[in-house]
């Protein structure tokens, strides 16, 4: 059963700093999914990793993808307020032929002026 | 708005009653899916369609829960003699199939559950 973890769970920042989400999964894929929930709300996606290597910028956000160590990062460069929100990666097995995903737990970010 | 839809937005209902939840997908999109997800929790795969053939189901879909999508565009999923912990946002996402850069996952707003 593909497992997907990601840490920490909790993450309280202050404005300014830098700070790596980490999601790790136990079986083999090579499409990664990235997305934001704010409270009460559904998920909107942030970045699509396809393939080994794959790095993906969006403003403050870089994602990453290194499907040999089974790993993606999420960073976040100089946080701001309006990045507060619970962060989720999604893993697509390579066993399936589409987007059945995996969740991790979530990380929830708050980020303190 | 092209977006997934869901409707009910929310719903609160009584234990043992039968709830029916829309889902319209994208136009364009042939495959279409149900996640769970409780709270502080990440979404839990349901079942999905592929056009109207629903191909996978979770152990988590008990007998209770059945889903449809009659023509291969809307899905209902229907919960019979609802129990507290039916509780949760019942999420549809909709996709294109196949393994190609274009079939990413995009998701509806949800419509939450409250189960008195």
């Amino acid at each position: 059963e593909l497992k997907v973890e990601q840490n920490p769970l909790f993450l309280s920042m202050q404005e300014g700093k830098n700070y790596t989400i980490y999601c790790n999964y136990s079986t083999t894929s090579d499409r990664l999914y990235w997305y934001r929930q704010d409270p009460g709300k559904s998920l909107e996606s942030l970045f699509v990793l396809l393939s080994n290597g794959a790095v993906k910028q969006e403003g403050r956000l870089m994602a990453s993808l290194d499907t040999k160590a089974r790993l993606s990062t999420l960073h976040i460069t100089a946080a701001v307020h309006d990045l507060s929100a619970t962060y989720f990666c999604a893993v697509d097995p390579a066993s399936t032929s589409g987007s059945r995903l995996t969740f991790g737990e979530g990380t929830q970010l708050t980020v303190n002026p | 708005d092209t977006g997934v839809s869901q409707d009910p937005r929310h719903k609160i209902t009584k234990r043992g009653q039968n709830v029916t939840f829309r889902c319209d997908p994208i136009s364009e999109h042939n495959r279409l899916y149900w996640y769970r997800q409780t709270l502080g929790q990440g979404p839990e795969f349901l079942t999905y369609f592929q056009n109207e053939a629903q191909l996978e189901k979770s152990r988590l879909l008990s007998d209770r829960f059945s889903a449809e999508r009659p023509k291969g565009s809307f899905s209902t999923l229907e919960i019979q003699r609802t129990e507290q912990g039916d509780s949760a946002m019942y999420l549809c996402a909709s996709s294109l199939a196949g393994r190609r850069a274009n079939t990413e996952a995009f998701f509806g707003q949800g419509t939450r559950l409250t189960v008195v």
